[in-house]
């Protein structure tokens, strides 16, 4: 079975912050994405990765950035965290060319 | 107009009953559906995966894709309270490399006891 882990289920961070979040696949997947997810808005694209240190904006890249060192290793970074970066936060994998993404449990996220 | 559209419900059905959840789209260039089951506070995982127009059973769920009316459904039959959960439709273009996924806002069912 795919399995992707993340690092916190939960945070709790305050306005100016800058904070982590990690995730990590087993599969050997090319493909590394990070969504947020929001009641009314659904999952939207923060960044992808296709390669190790590649990477590309997706659709709401704004106050964010992306790390991919290794492989199986995809960071989120916000890099200075404001109220409106509440959210879920979704990583997910895919094997390149495959149309099907696994997801980890999701980290919720809270600035204060 | 959203690429993806999904009534987000919330759909409340007795135990038992057969439960109907759609998506309609507008890109005819959508090849691959697929549907995630998200239950509450977690990650959406995977439940069913379809290439181009036609049905998919697996176990008590259907897929189906009508792409001359950009229309996918999934049907759940004899429902569960332990199918109670959001469900998310997703569809992506049929060409290589990369293919960003498209997802509808997903629908919440209820099924009751």
């Amino acid at each position: 079975d795919v399995k992707v882990t993340q690092s916190s289920r939960y945070l709790v961070k305050r306005t100016g912050e800058k904070v982590f979040l990690e995730c990590v696949q087993d599969m050997d997947h090319e493909n590394m994405f990070w969504y947020r997810q929001d009641p009314g808005l659904g999952l939207r694209l923060i960044y992808f990765s296709y390669d190790v240190k590649m990477k590309e904006k997706g659709d709401i890249p704004e106050g964010y950035s992306v790390s991919r060192e290794k492989k199986e290793r995809f960071s989120l970074i916000l890099e200075s965290a404001s109220t409106n970066q509440t959210s879920m936060y979704l990583c997910a994998s895919s094997s390149q060319g495959r149309e099907t993404q696994y997801f980890g449990p999701g980290t919720r996220l809270l600035v204060l | 107009q959203k690429e993806v559209e999904q009534d987000p419900g919330p759909l409340s059905v007795p135990e038992g009953a057969i439960v109907s959840l759609n998506c309609t789209y507008s890109n005819s260039a959508f090849q691959y559906f697929m549907w995630y089951r998200q239950y509450s506070r977690k990650g959406p995982e995977l439940l069913m995966y379809t290439y181009s127009s036609g049905n998919k059973e697996d176990g008590r769920f259907t897929a189906q894709v009508d792409k001359s009316s950009k229309y996918i459904s999934l049907f759940i039959r004899d429902s569960q309270p332990s199918d109670s959960a959001t469900y998310l439709c997703a569809m992506t273009p049929n060409s290589g490399g990369y293919q960003k996924v498209t997802f509808g806002i997903g629908t919440k069912l209820q099924v009751i006891p």
